[in-house]
């Protein structure tokens, strides 16, 4: 199976410290996405890393992908309560048309 | 900025029914996705549709389900004699392309079968 893992599971940092987050995966990829989720709410889309990229910045998040490990990590710098969520990657497979979630790393951020 | 959007937001029924779930994706993309949550679990695809058939589609996909975009604008995912492990939340998504190109996901439909 494709679908990935994320470690940790779970996640409880004080707010204004650095959450690191990891994903890995078994087959080739196109690309990996980090969403984030909300309790009972949507994935929202938070960054993109292409296959031949291997770091990319959006605000106080940072990704790096490592194709020859398969995994990926998920920095987020200066955590904010808000902040708290479920995260999870998913990979565009290179064969297929769908896209393989992780497991999710469940984030607090405590005030 | 533009969304997809899903309705309803929660839908109840009782088992054995028909539900329909919308989603309204994104104007300009050309695949679109439906995947599910059970609660506390992972995120599942369901199926893929492209060019107005499906393209690809997992073992949870069988014949009580069935996607459809009948009007240029909506693409919706059927679900024939609900059970109640179908209870779960839906997710609808659509991207401009298929890979690397994000995808973007709606707010969901909280299925619950009684």
């Amino acid at each position: 199976s494709q679908q990935g893992e994320e470690d940790p599971q779970a996640l409880s940092i004080q707010e204004g410290e650095n959450a690191t987050m990891n994903c890995s995966y078994k087959t080739s990829i196109n690309n990996l996405q980090w969403y984030r989720q909300n309790s009972g709410r949507g994935l929202v889309h938070l960054i993109l890393i292409r296959s031949n990229e291997r770091e990319k910045h959006s605000g106080r998040l940072r990704v790096t992908l490592d194709t020859s490990k398969k995994s990926s990590s998920l920095l987020i710098t200066a955590s904010r309560a808000a902040d708290t969520a479920s995260y999870f990657c998913a990979t565009d497979a290179m064969a297929g048309n769908q896209f393989y979630f992780g497991t999710g790393t469940s984030l607090t951020v405590i005030p | 900025e533009p969304e997809v959007t899903q309705t309803p937001s929660h839908q109840v029924t009782q088992m054995g029914q028909e539900v329909i779930l919308r989603c309204v994706p994104i104007s300009n993309h050309l695949y679109f996705y439906w995947y599910r949550q059970i609660l506390g679990q992972k995120v599942e695809f369901l199926v893929s549709f492209y060019n107005n058939e499906i393209s690809e589609k997992s073992e949870i996909f069988d014949d009580q389900f069935s996607v459809e975009r009948p009007d240029g604008s909506n693409f919706t995912l059927k679900i024939r004699s609900t059970k109640l492990e179908d209870s779960a939340m839906y997710f609808c998504a659509s991207s401009q392309l298929h890979g690397n190109t994000e995808a973007f996901f709606g707010q969901g439909t909280r299925l619950t079968v009684v």
